[in-house]
């Protein structure tokens, strides 16, 4: 199956600073990645996301970026603010046979802590 | 619209104990999924439903059980508990678009511990 890696596993920053956040995956067939973010006690929630036939996807100071040939993606979050401070999840998944159910695959998850 | 709903948010079971956790979406939404979270080990899929009737077991099934007879339910059966299951359960609703299955909505929550 699937395997997805996260890296780091925390990291801290200072207020302003961006913060890069990476994951690698395994299986190539793999094509939608979402980015979630968790507050503390809180849900996941979907911040951004790409599908495989796009490079790269901003949205304010997020933006994600994804290199099929190497099998990996990345978070990067500028301006970094005190609120952003949460956990943030990758995923990769794989669309089943004629455009079905994705089976899922989190990365364990980032710990950032943005310093004021 | 409520979204993904869970009951009980709080549970403590002993050990051997049953206990069903329960999910609901008003989204209309094809797909379901059980995950578990525990420290370390980011979420991990238990299992899921394509529609009203299937089911399939994801990474960690043992000792769960899940039926889907509507489109909004989809409950999570432990049937013996253990000290193990100890973690938090998210249940998650999406559908498939245009551009393929879009995002999960995830529900708030169940804590369990079993002592």
């Amino acid at each position: 199956g699937e395997n997805v890696e996260q890296h780091p596993s925390t990291l801290s920053v200072q207020e302003g600073d961006s913060a890069v956040i990476k994951c690698t995956y395994s299986d190539s067939a793999s094509n939608y990645f979402p980015w979630y973010k968790q507050e503390l006690g809180k849900r996941p929630q979907l911040i951004i996301d790409i599908r495989s036939n796009v490079g790269e996807k901003k949205d304010q100071r997020i933006a994600v970026t994804l290199n099929k040939t190497a099998k990996h993606f990345s978070l990067h979050i500028t301006e970094t603010q005190p609120e952003d401070s949460a956990v943030y999840f990758c995923a990769a998944s794989i669309e089943g046979p004629g455009g079905g159910y994705q089976k899922v695959t989190f990365g364990i998850g980032t710990k950032l802590q943005v310093i004021p | 619209n409520a979204g993904v709903t869970q009951t009980p948010k709080f549970q403590v079971l002993k050990t051997g104990q049953s206990m069903t956790l329960q999910c609901a979406q008003d989204m209309n939404h094809e797909y379901m999924s059980w995950y578990r979270q525990d420290p370390g080990m980011g979420l991990r899929l238990i299992h899921y439903s394509v529609g009203a009737g299937i089911t399939d077991q994801g990474e960690v099934p043992n000792g769960y059980n899940v039926s889907r007879s509507t489109t909004e339910d989809f409950p999570l059966r432990l049937l013996s508990a253990a000290p193990s299951q100890t973690s938090v359960y998210f249940c998650a609703s999406s559908y498939s678009g245009p551009s393929g299955v879009d995002t999960q909505y995830f529900g708030p929550g169940t804590r369990l511990t079993v002592l």
